[in-house]
């Protein structure tokens, strides 16, 4: 039973680059949250998504920042232009409709801006 | 979200037990005390959670006060692989799946053999 997968696992990119960010959910989870981590920081919350919709985007920064969840494949981050400061480790997690069931996470995405 | 309250770090020496406190005074009737943690290079990983009743699982024990405005994790024999941030978070169970998780700073655990 595959826990969530996000790939890859690190990425380099230049300033003015676009980063995608995949982030497969475990089997049956229709939910899917997408997190940011910056050194030595907290979790910090981004984007929440059913299939094909946006449930709960505050976190997201206004500019650069996009997430997508179709029907049919992974869920998508993606950062458009990005700067040093979009360097961290972002995570994604999943969870079914059942309600209060606990998120899983993956093992995250170290993004490196150079 | 109702805010939460953990000491910065703790540590523990292997084979004992440990008590990870949190103080949640301001917890409303229909918020679910969830616990994670976060090793080091990984995701958080679930824990525990519960409302009101004290919870039992393989990993962890949740004691919660009858008040309810807090609650200490047990881990009964710490290993080395139990060294993590732990995080107390509260989670309204009226919008369940349809409300994110909150992460404050956390308890940093060391353990030491």
């Amino acid at each position: 039973n595959a826990g969530v997968m996000q790939n890859p696992r690190h990425l380099v990119r230049r300033r003015g680059q676009e980063a995608r960010l995949r982030c497969s959910p475990m089997k049956g989870h229709s939910h899917v949250y997408w997190y940011r981590q910056l050194p030595e920081e907290g979790l910090k919350f981004m984007v929440y998504l059913q299939k094909e919709n946006i449930i709960d985007e505050s976190g997201m920064p206004k500019e650069r920042f996009s997430a997508e969840f179709p029907k049919e494949g992974p869920s998508i981050l993606r950062i458009q232009q990005v700067v040093r400061g979009d360097s961290a480790a972002y995570f994604c997690a999943s969870s079914p409709m059942t309600r209060n069931s606990p998120l899983h996470f993956g093992n995250g995405t170290r993004l490196t801006v150079t | 979200d109702a805010k939460t309250t953990q000491p910065n770090s703790m540590e523990s020496n292997e084979e004992e037990p440990v008590h990870l406190p949190c103080n949640h005074s301001t917890i409303s009737g229909t918020d679910y005390i969830h616990w994670y943690r976060q090793l080091p290079s990984q995701g958080p990983e679930y824990v525990i959670h519960g409302l009101t009743s004290n919870v039992n699982n393989r990993m962890a024990s949740l004691a919660i006060a009858e008040d309810r405005k807090s609650s200490t994790l047990i881990l009964h024999r710490a290993t080395l692989r139990d060294a993590a941030v732990y995080y107390c978070i509260l989670r309204d169970r009226n919008t369940g799946t349809a409300s994110k998780l909150t992460f404050g700073t956390g308890t940093r655990l060391q353990v030491t053999l």
